[in-house]
């Protein structure tokens, strides 16, 4: 079965400075997709940044990067420049296939890193 | 615009009550979810309809019937409610189910409160 693995429960960091929040994953498909969500304490979900499996080029977005392992099953979000308001949950996800049930699909997330920033 | 939109945002009531989450989108998504964040944070899928059919359901309790009229509407009904309801319940859509466009947009969530 895929699981989802966040083994940092909470990260701190500076305002200013980076930081990297882990994710591993564990999966038998060569095709899958990857997200990390923000949710801050207003609640809503929020889509940082997404990676295909079949890519090699790591995604990135404004300040946020991935490092994405694919051998490893790792996938890595850096938050460079952290601000205040990048203050909330993070959570990891993969995205599980069914590509022989007409090819529908569901996300599977990890239990989420709460990230602090401090000024 | 609320891309998806999901009523209402907070809900308390008492146990063995029966109660309703309606969610909408206006993006022309064909696939529709329900899922569930606990007190842990922990997020997990409970329904998915794909045009108004029923594709997903994640051994969730027959108490839980989600009903979708039509491909932009995605409601939950809640019967005879249990303290370990208390969750917030999050709607999302997402375009095409095994193309390339699989971006989800969630709602904002509907926290249940059960006492």
């Amino acid at each position: 079965a895929q699981t989802v693995t966040q083994s940092q429960p909470e990260m701190s960091v500076q305002e200013a400075e980076t930081v990297t929040l882990s994710c591993t994953y564990d999966t038998s498909e060569s095709d899958y997709y990857l997200f990390w969500y923000k949710q801050p304490p207003s609640r809503q979900m929020i889509l940082v940044i997404r990676q295909e499996a079949y890519k090699q080029q790591n995604a990135t977005e404004n300040r946020f990067s991935v490092n994405f392992q694919k051998a490893a099953k790792s996938f890595s979000l850096k938050i460079s420049d952290s601000q205040l308001g990048d203050a909330a949950m993070y959570f990891c996800a993969y995205r599980i296939s069914y590509m022989f049930s007409g090819g529908y699909n569901k996300l599977i997330f990890g239990a989420g890193t709460r990230l602090a920033v401090h000024p | 615009d609320t891309a998806v939109s999901q009523t209402p945002k907070y809900l308390v009531t008492q146990m063995g009550n029966d109660k309703s989450i309606k969610c909408e989108q206006n993006l022309g998504h064909d696939t529709m979810y329900w899922y569930k964040q606990d007190s842990k944070k922990f997020l997990k899928i409970m329904f998915s309809y794909n045009n108004k059919e029923l594709i997903i359901n994640e051994t969730v309790p027959n108490r839980f019937s989600p009903k979708s009229p039509d491909k932009a509407h995605l409601n939950l009904h809640i019967n005879s409610l249990e303290l370990g309801d208390s969750a917030v319940y999050f709607c999302a859509s997402s375009q095409d189910p095994s193309g390339e466009n699989y971006g989800y947009t969630f709602g904002s969530g509907t926290r249940l409160t059960v006492v």
